[in-house]
């Protein structure tokens, strides 16, 4: 099955600053990757998705990019803010019913 | 916040017991997938319900069962309870013939065995 590997587990940033968070996929007919945001005590929340037609996208400061070659997905934050601190996965999904999450990064925004 | 109910919100369990977690799907939702989540981890998937039938299933043994009724609502019963089983579950909904795949998650049900 899909293994999905997620890098770096903790990431700490000055507000104002920008988050990189990197994924791997094994298996080239995934074709979704959503990130989800989850704050304590809550569950994940989708925050932006791509699929594999699109090389990027946008949405305000948060932005992935996707390298079907390569097999690797990332996800940009720009402009931190304390908000932003949160555990964030990556997933994929082949048949869109089944995904495969990373393990999470837990991301600290230092005011 | 998304409109995926589940309840209860914490559960204390023995080992060997029985437990069923539920699940209310946001408004034209007709897909439920469960997930089970330790901790830190990301989740893994169990299974999903597509019109009240089972639609895929994760590595996760047939002690873990679940339904979907006409409503879209869905229960995940699990028997047997092992310490392992100690998690956050977690269910999502989607639409299938819109968006297809976006999944939005409801807060979990706290499972804890001892």
């Amino acid at each position: 099955g899909e293994n999905v590997e997620q890098h770096p587990s903790t990431l700490s940033v000055q507000e104002g600053d920008s988050a990189v968070i990197k994924c791997t996929y094994s298996d080239s007919a995934s074709n979704y990757f959503p990130w989800y945001k989850q704050e304590l005590g809550k569950g994940p929340q989708l925050i932006i998705d791509i699929r594999s037609n699109v090389g990027e996208k946008k949405d305000q400061r948060i932005a992935v990019t996707l390298n079907k070659t390569a097999k690797h997905f990332s996800l940009h934050i720009t402009e931190t803010q304390p908000e932003d601190s949160a555990v964030y996965f990556c997933a994929a999904s082949i048949t869109g019913n089944q995904f495969y999450f990373g393990t999470g990064t837990s991301l600290t925004v230092i005011p | 916040e998304t409109g995926v109910t589940q309840s209860p919100t914490h559960l204390i369990k023995t080992r060997g017991q029985q437990v069923t977690l539920r699940c209310s799907s946001q408004s034209g939702h007709n897909t439920v997938s469960w997930y089970q989540q330790a901790l830190g981890q990301g989740p893994q998937f169990i299974f999903q319900y597509y019109r009240e039938e089972e639609n895929g299933r994760g590595n996760f043994p047939p002690r873990f069962s679940g339904l979907q009724f006409p409503n879209y609502s869905s229960e995940l019963n699990v028997n047997a309870l092992e310490l392992d089983d100690s998690a956050l579950y977690l269910c999502a909904s989607s639409l299938e013939t819109s968006n297809r795949g976006t999944q939005y998650f409801g807060p979990g049900t706290r499972l804890l065995v001892l």
